[in-house]
């Protein structure tokens, strides 16, 4: 089946700092799936980040961008100078594969930015 | 706009109870998703809903677990014979009704279920 990969379970940037936090999907479609981050900060509900739907597409928000590599199967999420409010736990997510809606998520990366 | 509702948003129950957990979709939105976080398996997917039918329980345990939509405003999730290993906060989900999947899914604060 379908899969997300996030190999980084915690990260911790000093502010100003870049970030990348790594994603690479599995997706067994002969087309290509639909990729997301979903971010929860802290207290919060998780809600999405950014979104590509076609690849070599790049997305971005709030100074947060990912590239959508079908070569690859990556779709890491990328900020050059991160903020101590980006602290959160961040998904990499992908639906549309095989005609299924629904959202397959990595195991999630929980960032922290310290100040 | 309330955003995805959810209740209750915590649930106590004693090994073999039953429990239901209610959601309440974003209005106009007919896409309904129900998933399920623990630390162990992460987010996964259970079940889902288009214009109130039911189109993918391929997430959901075969046994126990069941999912309705009896309306376009909301739909239901129960466990029957409630187990220790059912606790988990249980997310419902709702989205626009086309893309292929592609649009955002707005999630409710989720329901957190203790089995004791």
């Amino acid at each position: 089946g379908d899969s997300v990969t996030q190999t980084e379970g915690q990260v911790t940037v000093s502010e100003s700092k870049s970030l990348i936090i790594n994603c690479t999907y599995s997706a067994t479609s002969i087309g290509y799936p639909n990729l997301f981050w979903y971010v929860r900060y802290p207290g919060e509900g998780l809600q999405l980040l950014l979104k590509v739907i076609t690849a070599g597409q790049k997305g971005s928000s709030r100074g947060f961008e990912a590239t959508y590599n079908k070569e690859a199967t990556s779709f890491h999420l990328q900020k050059a100078s991160v903020q101590e409010s980006d602290s959160a736990v961040y998904y990499c997510a992908l639906s549309g594969s095989s005609g299924s809606w629904q959202l397959i998520f990595g195991s999630g990366t929980q960032l922290t930015v310290m100040p | 706009n309330a955003g995805v509702i959810q209740t209750p948003r915590h649930k106590v129950t004693g090994k073999g109870q039953e429990a239901t957990l209610w959601c309440e979709p974003i209005s106009g939105h007919s896409a309904v998703f129900w998933y399920r976080q623990t630390i162990v398996q992460g987010l996964e997917f259970l079940t889902y809903f288009r214009n109130q039918a039911p189109i993918d329980d391929s997430g959901m345990p075969k046994e126990r677990f069941s999912a309705q939509m009896p309306n376009q405003s909301h739909s239901t999730l129960k466990i029957q014979s409630t187990q220790p290993q059912d606790s988990a906060v249980y997310l419902c989900a709702s989205s626009l009704d086309w893309g292929g999947g592609s649009y955002e899914q707005y999630f409710g604060p989720g329901t957190r279920l203790t089995v004791l």
